[in-house]
């Protein structure tokens, strides 16, 4: 198994350029989250997911979108890249909800919007 | 809302000592509780959790935590710290899907 997949691993962007980061896994996890991680704050939940078809918002959720339209794949999606939003974006997975189960990670894509 | 408290940015030991990181939580339900492990331009990979079963708990590479309901901690404690065991380390407290990290303590073990 290939795990948790992320890409790009690095990106750049201009304010107000859109763009899409992809996460996809291979273990037919029912939950899929994705997170930002800061310096000094930790990772806060951005979106997350329960199942196909089925998303909900989290801490941070303003300036990103999510669909889900397969088990697999759970994109991220910028609408207009703000400075603000310069970090490490992480998404993890897990067989059902986060409550109880294990959330495997993947290696993270640093976005940097100048 | 629920939150986490690491009590300690940065904690540094040596190497054989004990290592002690800190962990305080606000909820108002009974969480579930994690600690998670980062090393250096990784992700994060899972140490332990405390899913309301025992209080002590056991996780991989010698680490273990104790919930403490009356004091809202959660505290992270290996006997022995190893030079690998320096990376950033994260509790997590967790309810109904909605996880909260707290900001993270360093770890760094000197020879």
């Amino acid at each position: 198994n290939a795990g948790v997949t992320q890409t790009p691993k690095f990106q750049v962007l201009k304010t107000g350029q859109s763009m899409t980061l992809q996460c996809a896994q291979d273990m037919n996890h029912e939950y899929m989250s994705w997170y930002r991680q800061d310096p000094g704050m930790g990772l806060r939940l951005i979106h997350y997911s329960v199942g196909a078809g089925i998303t909900d918002q989290g801490e941070v959720p303003n300036g990103y979108n999510v669909s889900r339209s397969t088990t697999e794949d759970f994109p991220l999606r910028l609408l207009s890249a703000a400075p603000s939003q310069t970090s490490v974006y992480f998404c993890a997975s897990s067989y059902r909800g986060a409550d109880t189960d294990t959330q495997y990670f993947g290696p993270g894509t640093r976005l940097t919007v100048l | 809302a629920q939150s986490v408290t690491q009590l300690d940015s940065h904690v540094s030991v040596s190497e054989g000592t004990p290592v002690l990181l800190r962990c305080n939580y606000s909820s108002s339900y009974s969480p579930s509780l994690f600690w998670y492990v980062q090393h250096p331009n990784k992700g994060l990979q899972l140490l332990l959790k405390y899913t309301s079963a025992a209080t002590l708990v056991k996780g991989i590479n010698g680490f273990e935590a104790e919930f403490k309901k009356s004091e809202t901690s959660f505290h992270l404690t290996k006997p022995s710290a190893h030079m690998s065991d320096a990376a950033e380390y994260f509790c997590v407290v967790n309810n109904n899907n909605d996880m909260r990290f707290g900001a993270g303590t360093r770890l760094t073990v000197k020879p």
